[in-house]
């Protein structure tokens, strides 16, 4: 059973620039939220993904955007960066159905530091 | 809407030491509750959960929450901690019927064993 993997696992840009945050969801999962961590903070919950739709969104702006793809990995993209975006992106797979639906399998994240 | 408050940012305790990790939480409606793991450098695993059922839950490896609904609490507790137990515990809150991956973190508690 492969788990959640994650790409790139750390990358710098500057203020401004674009970012594109891959993820590969565990065999059998359909569905992918994106977490954000912040130095020191709980995960925040940006958006969720399930059969290629946006399913539920947190309190980000709309630079913040997503993909799911049918093989259902998806990507996290980021316009515009600010220096706050600078934070561990997590992202987590899991069964739509399942019961509870909350236990989500992460991966190792990837960390973006904008300068 | 759902918040999640975790009392103690720190817990510094000697190996063996029984430890207990404090977590409340506000919500309208009904909740599930999960204790998630972060060790360093890497992502979230679950530890346990509550969704229905024995207030009383346990993790593998020696950890135990409860449930209690009057005092909106989700404590963590170990009887003896080992060395390997030091990470960030993470407790999280998701609506019942919530379809899909979104959680509430509280802000994390570094557990910090020592010999």
């Amino acid at each position: 059973e492969t788990g959640v993997t994650q790409s790139p696992t750390h990358l710098i840009k500057t203020r401004g620039q674009q970012v594109t945050l891959r993820c590969s969801s565990q065999s059998g999962h359909n569905t992918v939220s994106w977490y954000q961590q912040a130095l020191g903070q709980g995960p925040q919950f940006i958006f969720q993904y399930y059969r290629e739709e946006e399913n539920g969104r947190g309190n980000f702006p709309p630079r913040f955007s997503g993909l799911q793809f049918p093989n259902y990995s998806s990507e996290l993209n980021v316009n515009a960066l600010e220096l706050d975006d600078s934070a561990l992106y997590l992202c987590a797979s899991s069964l739509f159905s399942a019961p509870g639906a909350g236990e989500l399998f992460f991966g190792e994240g990837s960390r973006l530091t904008v300068l | 809407a759902q918040s999640v408050t975790q009392l103690d940012s720190q817990v510094p305790v000697f190996e063996e030491a029984p430890v207990e990790l404090r977590c409340n939480y506000s919500s309208s409606v009904s909740v599930y509750l999960f204790w998630y793991v972060q060790y360093p450098n890497q992502g979230l695993q679950l530890l346990l959960k509550y969704l229905s059922g024995s207030t009383l839950v346990e993790s593998i490896n020696g950890f135990e929450a409860e449930f209690n609904k009057s005092q909106t609490s989700f404590h963590l507790r170990k009887p003896s901690v080992h060395i390997s137990d030091t990470a960030e515990y993470f407790c999280a809150v998701t609506r019942v019927y919530n379809q899909g991956g979104k959680l509430i973190f509280g802000q994390g508690t570094e557990l910090s064993v020592k010999p």
